[in-house]
């Protein structure tokens, strides 16, 4: 099957600091890409919807500003949390859908970032 | 608005007995319906996955079951394992669209 790859697993940072997490299609070409957050013991929320070589489109209520969402191959999205604070930490994980994924809405998920902002 | 409800929220059954998990949801132009396994710390894993035009669908130990004048379908999983304890969420999604998750099911198979 399909493979997304997601770096890193999990991340430490200070208060302030920005992180970027990479989601990475490794066998496929990855038209559309989903980025997920998911508190302890809850459901997977989405953040927001990337296209290949398009500006994202980020759900109601996630900050575009602190959550840049940078989508330039069909290979490879990335993730930044700029000036991350403890209320940023959660489990963010990305899913990519390929061009002919059968049935169409069939998505392939990485293995998730925890973040933990101190 | 919660597009896609899921009960129970947690599950407990005993090793060899059947679990079920049931989903309704309310947008009809959704057209894919999968269900995600997922243990602690991992992403979500694609389990089974059903469109509504069947309505049923069986892969090894796992059956969904879809209902689509009532708008619900359903997760069995035959002779349930300790192994298969986790978190299970069914999705609903239309035209390839982000999946909408529900809120979850956490099963505990006790040996």
């Amino acid at each position: 099957g399909a493979v997304v790859s997601q770096h890193p697993s999990w991340v430490i940072c200070k208060s302030g600091t920005s992180v970027k997490i990479e989601c990475r299609s490794l066998d496929f070409q990855a038209t559309t890409m989903f980025w997920y957050r998911q508190f302890p013991k809850q459901s997977l929320m989405l953040m927001a919807t990337s296209n290949e070589g398009s500006k994202a489109t980020y759900e109601q209520g996630v900050e575009k500003d602190k959550f840049l969402i940078n989508h330039a191959s069909l290979t490879l999205s990335t993730l930044t949390v700029t000036s991350a604070h403890p209320e940023d930490s959660s489990f963010y994980i990305c899913s990519a859908r390929s061009a002919s994924s059968t049935p169409t809405g069939k998505l392939f998920f990485g293995s998730g970032t925890q973040l933990s902002v101190l | 608005q919660q597009q896609v409800k899921q009960s129970p929220q947690s599950l407990i059954v005993q090793k060899g007995g059947i679990s079920i998990i049931n989903c309704a949801y309310e947008n009809t132009a959704f057209d894919y319906f999968p269900w995600y396994q997922q243990f602690p710390g991992k992403g979500p894993a694609l389990l089974i996955a059903i469109r509504p035009d069947v309505s049923e669908k069986k892969e090894g130990r796992f059956t969904i079951s879809f209902n689509k004048s009532a708008k619900q379908f359903s997760l069995h999983i035959m002779d349930s394992q300790p192994g298969d304890s986790a978190t299970y969420f069914c999705a609903a999604s239309q035209a390839g669209t982000a999946l909408i998750f529900g809120k979850g099911t956490t099963l505990s198979v006790s040996s």
